[in-house]
């Protein structure tokens, strides 16, 4: 069974912080680790997709690590907007093409 | 380009009935996938297809079926429908499996179960 798990479920910030995620997955047989931002009412919006351990990508104020050997990425948000306000899922896909989602990270930014 | 195309958008199903999801995709992509929105869970894959012909299960398969028949389609059955059943529902399409870009994503099909 291919478990992963993001935390904390949810995260309520002051406009301004910075803030971070954690996505864990189980690192045999992986090929590569997505998170998308995800608005109620709209489809999941890709962000970064990493494979290789060490993998570091930012677009904006928002980047991502990448550890394969033990398993997990973290998410980093610089400076919260409340525009950041939304769900961000990761997915870890294993050999065969299964990408599996975590149950999501939801952020909530206060003005 | 129009990308993931899902229908119907929303669709209210009494317990028994069936019916199918419509994915069609016209970027070539070649992997293609229906996830589930499960409160407080995320995304839960209930098939994935690597190419034509070959489907496979994923987290929770049971009371669905699926086909692919062409790399453009690939359509979700329903049997019996069951109020368990009641959810959004995704079809998704990339590359390789999402090896080096990301999924993209239908506006997804909201099913009520009554």
């Amino acid at each position: 069974i291919l478990n992963v798990e993001q935390s904390p479920q949810s995260l309520h910030v002051q406009e301004g912080d910075s803030t971070n995620f954690t996505c864990s997955f189980p690192s045999s047989n992986f090929y590569a680790l997505h998170w998308y931002r995800w608005e109620t009412a709209k489809s999941p919006e890709a962000l970064f997709v990493m494979t290789l351990n060490g993998d570091e990508k930012k677009k904006g104020r928002i980047s991502a690590t990448l550890n394969t050997k033990e398993g997990y990425s973290y998410l980093y948000i610089k400076g919260s907007q409340p525009e950041d306000s939304a769900t961000y899922l990761c997915a870890a896909g294993h050999q065969g093409g299964k990408l599996i989602f975590g149950q999501g990270t939801e952020l909530s930014v206060k003005p | 380009n129009a990308g993931v195309t899902q229908t119907p958008k929303f669709r209210i199903l009494k317990i028994g009935q069936s019916m199918t999801l419509q994915c069609t995709q016209d970027m070539n992509h070649n992997y293609m996938y229906w996830y589930r929105q499960d409160p407080g869970m995320g995304l839960k894959l209930i098939y994935y297809s690597v190419g034509a012909g070959i489907t496979d299960k994923g987290e929770v398969p049971n009371g669905y079926n699926v086909s692919r028949s062409t790399t453009e389609d690939f359509p979700l059955r329903l049997e019996l429908a069951a109020p368990s059943q009641t959810s959004v529902y995704f079809c998704a399409s990339g590359y390789e499996g999402g090896r080096t870009s990301p999924l993209h994503f239908g506006n997804g099909t909201r099913l009520t179960v009554t």
